[in-house]
């Protein structure tokens, strides 16, 4: 069965310092993957997605960036976070040959102070 | 822009009554929909789809409504329990290019004992 693991599960980091977050699928291959944040009571708001190896497509703006160096890895990373970049960061998969829901990890609270 | 957006916040329901979720979506295009059950500092979890060819589908408790001719979808819950209460959200696919996957709000159910 397929499986999606997503760390850490919280990060508190200061202003200014990087990120790496990791997410990576076992059990499928060339899966489609995304990175979601969602703030504190909102919806989820789509940052990246990805189709293959080094194909990143990006959806907002922002300060955040994105990395697919193996087929079932993905990860999100910033430079320098700031403030505005707390939330919840959810990385999920769809096979849209076998079917097209998206399965999401468990999340990654990041708190920037 | 495009979105998937909810018309109500917040539902409080008696426990064992039946729950409706609403969901408006603006792109014409979307050919599948989506619904997920998020708890509590979890990742959302697959609930019932729909695709655009159908107007209505039935699941354990759940049943989803689609009207293609307003936009608008709904998620019927029979006989909602206490384990329902959750945020739920509506996504919508945007078809194979780009295979974005983009959510609503979300709707936070309270089941009252």
């Amino acid at each position: 069965s397929q499986t999606i693991h997503q760390w850490p599960a919280t990060l508190v980091q200061p202003v200014g310092s990087p990120l790496s977050l990791e997410c990576t699928v076992e059990g499928t291959s060339n899966p489609n993957l995304y990175w979601y944040r969602q703030a504190a009571g909102r919806g989820l708001q789509l940052l990246f997605y990805s189709v293959g190896i080094g194909q990143i497509s990006s959806e907002v703006p922002q300060n955040l960036s994105a990395s697919r160096p193996q087929d079932r890895q993905f990860i999100l990373s910033s430079k320098k976070l700031l403030l505005s970049d707390s939330g919840f960061y959810l990385c999920a998969w769809r096979k849209l040959e076998d079917g097209t829901e998206a399965f999401f990890g468990q999340g990654t609270r990041l708190t920037v102070v | 822009g495009e979105s998937v957006g909810l018309h109500l916040p917040t539902l409080s329901v008696q426990e064992g009554d039946n729950s409706i979720i609403n969901c408006a979506y603006s792109n014409s295009a979307s050919d599948y929909f989506i619904w997920y059950k998020q708890e509590s500092g979890k990742g959302p979890q697959f609930i019932i789809d729909i695709r655009s060819n159908m107007d209505k589908r039935q699941g354990q408790r759940v049943t989803v409504l689609l009207n293609k001719t307003v936009k608008h979808l709904s998620l019927q819950i029979a006989a909602t329990q206490p384990g329902d209460s959750a945020v739920y959200f509506c996504a919508e696919n945007r078809g194979a290019a780009g295979n974005k996957l983009t959510f609503g709000g979300g709707t936070r159910v309270l089941v009252k004992p």
